[in-house]
């Protein structure tokens, strides 16, 4: 069990520039979760994938924002055209379960925090 | 409206000191979990535990514990004979109808020697 693994962890990139962030989550996970955090406050929800499948994403995600999850392993998160407020850290997280269940606990990375300049 | 609060911004102990940290939730839904993390300065948040509404068992861990009240929405958590490697961040969160799971804004311990 190697966790859950995000690059970079850093990114520093100028207003209007896209980025993109990887989430390789724990290998035999179903579930990959994406949210972001800003300074003195929780996770935020912004989306989730069930395998490959986007199954839910958070008003937060604007149409800037797009996530990947191609073959139900590693996934992608990008924002065109970045604006100072998406500065924060972005944290994934991978859970292993069966069917519908919704009490699993979540294995989160160390995020990558990005600062739109 | 499915909201946590932490009311503690930040909590300063010292070593040996017991230290308890508060977290309320509302929910309509019948059903739910909730959960703490532990934000350490790496960054990575790492589960501590769950508990689904149906169980109001308190819960003890080592040097943790949890007492969760249904009739006052809460799910406090108490750190026993508190350790320098406590200091962190620790987060409520709850997790109810779909699978979006919300986080409380977080309380910073700080545990002095």
């Amino acid at each position: 069990d190697t966790g859950v693994s995000q690059n970079p962890r850093h990114k520093i990139t100028k207003r209007g520039q896209n980025v993109t962030f990887r989430c390789d989550p724990i290998s035999e996970h179903n579930r990959l979760y994406w949210y972001r955090q800003t300074l003195g406050q929780g996770p935020e929800f912004l989306t989730y994938f069930q395998n490959e499948a986007q199954l839910e994403k958070s008003r937060l995600l604007s149409d800037r924002f797009s996530a990947e999850r191609p073959k139900g392993s590693f996934s992608t998160l990008e924002i065109q055209r970045t604006e100072q407020g998406d500065s924060a850290m972005y944290l994934c997280a991978s859970s292993l379960t069966s069917g519908l269940s919704t009490n699993e606990k979540l294995f989160f990375g160390s995020g990558t925090q990005l600062s739109v300049l | 409206a499915q909201k946590v609060t932490q009311a503690q911004t930040e909590i300063s102990v010292v070593e040996k000191e017991d230290v308890t940290l508060d977290c309320v939730y509302e929910t309509r839904d019948t059903t739910y979990y909730l959960f703490w993390y532990k934000q350490p300065p790496s960054g990575e948040l790492v589960f501590l535990i769950r508990r689904n509404s149906f169980d109001e068992q308190n819960e003890i861990s080592g040097r943790y514990s949890w007492n969760f009240q249904k009739s006052t929405s809460s799910f406090n958590f108490t750190i026993t004979a508190s350790q320098v490697v406590d200091s962190a961040v620790y987060f409520c969160a709850l997790r109810f109808g779909g699978f979006k799971t919300i986080f409380g804004a977080g309380t910073r311990l700080f545990v002095k020697a």
